[in-house]
C-alpha cells in the first residue's frame, strides 16, 4: 500500500541554520505530496504542496520539490528561525483516493 | 471562512464508555475526514464523508462510526472506548470533488484530545 517515511527525529538546530527533513514516498501512479506543521497543542495546518512530478511547493521560507525520479519530497528551509520549532508531516494523497497518508512526524527544535 | 472547529477540546472517559466527538466544517466544504493521532505518531485516516454518505473506510473497528449533517458539521462516534483509543482526533474538511485531498490536501481543526482511563 501507500506509504510516507521520514527522517528520524527530533532534529535540533541553530537559528539561522539551514534545515532539511528527508521524505520518500511509496504510491502508484502520481500521488499529489504535502508538508504539514503541528505546532504545541494545535491541529495540522498546511505548509506547502505539490500535485505534479518536479512542482516545487513553497511557503513561509520552506520549499519541497516533487522528485519522481527519487520518489522524495525533502523539506527545505534557508535561515531557520525559533518560531520555526513544531512537528512536520510528510503526507500524500494517491489519485482516486480518500485520505491523506502521513509519514511519522520529525520534531524541530530551534534553539536562540 | 470560519476554519473547523472541534469540541470538545479535551475529554476523559473510563473503558467501556461511549464518546462522540463533533466538528464543524469549514463553509462549503462538503467532504469531511476523521483522522486518529496517536501519541509520537502520524494521523490515521478513520474514515470519509462527501454529502453525508460515508466515502471510505480505514482500518478501524465498526465501534467507530460517524455521521455528516447539511450545515456541514459532523460527529465521529465511539463505542465500547478501549484504553488504545486514547489519542488526538482530528477532524478535516475540504471543498469539491470526493476526491478533495489529491488536489487541495485539507483544512483541519485543533483536534479533541480523548483520554481511555
Amino acid at each position: 500500500g501507500d506509504s510516507v517515511t521520514q527522517m528520524e527525529g527530533p532534529v535540533t538546530l541553530s537559528e539561522e541554520a539551514f534545515l532539511t527533513i528527508n521524505c520518500t514516498y511509496t504510491a502508484t501512479g502520481y500521488p499529489s505530496l504535502f508538508w504539514y506543521v503541528q505546532y504545541p497543542g494545535e491541529g495540522l495546518q498546511l505548509l506547502l504542496k505539490a500535485t505534479k512530478a518536479d512542482d516545487k511547493g513553497s511557503n513561509k521560507g520552506f520549499e519541497a520539490t516533487y522528485r519522481k525520479e527519487t520518489t522524495s519530497f525533502h523539506l527545505e528551509k534557508g535561515s531557520v528561525q525559533v518560531s520555526d520549532s513544531a512537528v512536520y508531516f510528510c503526507a500524500l494523497s494517491a489519485q482516486g483516493a480518500q485520505k491523506l497518508v502521513f509519514g511519522q512526524g520529525t520534531r524541530l527544535t530551534i534553539n536562540p | 471562512e470560519t476554519g473547523v472547529t472541534q469540541s470538545p477540546t479535551h475529554l476523559i472517559k473510563t473503558r467501556g464508555q461511549q464518546v462522540t466527538l463533533r466538528c464543524s466544517s469549514q463553509s462549503g466544504h462538503n467532504t469531511v475526514s476523521w483522522y486518529q493521532q496517536a501519541l509520537g505518531q502520524g494521523p490515521q485516516f478513520i474514515f470519509q464523508y462527501y454529502r453525508e454518505e460515508e466515502n471510505g473506510r480505514g482500518n478501524f473497528p465498526p465501534r467507530f462510526s460517524g455521521l455528516q449533517f447539511p450545515n456541514y458539521s459532523s460527529e465521529l462516534n465511539v463505542n465500547a472506548l478501549e484504553l488504545d483509543d486514547s489519542a488526538l482526533y482530528l477532524c478535516a474538511s475540504s471543498s469539491g470533488q470526493r476526491t478533495g485531498a489529491f488536489n487541495y490536501g485539507y483544512t483541519f481543526g485543533s483536534g479533541t484530545r480523548l483520554t481511555v482511563v
